[in-house]
């Protein structure tokens, strides 16, 4: 069963817009990941945030956690087209492992 | 390879047909993850290996599925009996280590399977 749910299920804005993604988790974990997929296909990793962070960075992303209230959320400054894609958030229980992936957030960021 | 590959990237089978999927790891990761991803949804994790070993199978659905690593690297998932329900992108991932610092996940481009 998924362990994360997503929030919205689909987004769509316009380009130069933010993006915000917001992602539930049930259980206590180790670390928090989020992957963008093109096509269906494969997952690209994006940003990791371990369960002692709150906040993380990686150019026009912006990762928040709060373990208090179990969810996570992903922020894209100043979207272009090319970031038209899923967004998945990810729970790790443990160091390493299986990741228990979410639903997902469908984006799409119009030109 | 530059990647994780995998092959075939597109298998169509009969119901009641046996199959391989492959899948080639990044060199030197020695930690290999298989998940599959149905339409709509997030991917679902089914074994992963650290080393030739399974270190955790809990996710494989029932023993029709079963996978192998035998020499710490390629690995092949093996599906019999197929049902139409196993229909699914089959994805594979790998890491440079399961317990580590190093815990990003790279993943391939999958492997559709469609069972008729």
């Amino acid at each position: 069963s998924q362990q994360g749910e997503e929030d919205p299920q689909a987004l769509s804005i316009q380009e130069g817009e933010n993006a915000t993604m917001n992602c539930s988790y049930k259980t206590s974990i180790n670390n928090l990941q989020w992957y963008r997929q093109n096509s269906g296909r494969g997952l690209v990793h994006l940003i990791l945030i371990r369960s002692n962070e709150r906040e993380k960075h990686s150019g026009r992303l912006r990762v928040t956690l709060d373990t208090s209230k179990k969810s996570s959320s992903l922020l894209i400054t100043a979207s272009r087209a090319a970031d038209t894609a899923s967004y998945f958030c990810a729970t790790a229980l443990n160091q390493g492992g299986k990741l228990i992936f979410g639903q997902g957030t469908e984006l799409s960021v119009k030109p | 390879g530059a990647g994780v590959s995998q092959t075939p990237s597109n298998k169509v089978t009969e119901k009641g047909k046996y199959v391989e999927l492959r899948c080639d790891p990044i060199s030197g990761h020695t930690a290999l993850y298989w998940y599959r991803q149905s339409l709509g949804q997030g991917p679902e994790f089914l074994i992963y290996f650290q080393g030739t070993g399974a270190a955790d199978d809990s996710g494989l659905p029932n023993d029709r599925f079963f996978a192998v690593r035998p020499e710490g690297s390629v690995s092949t998932l093996k599906i019999q009996r197929t049902e139409r329900g196993d229909s699914a992108v089959y994805l594979c991932a790998s890491s440079l280590q399961a317990g580590g610092p190093s815990y990003e996940q790279y993943f391939g481009p999958g492997t559709r399977l469609t069972v008729t």
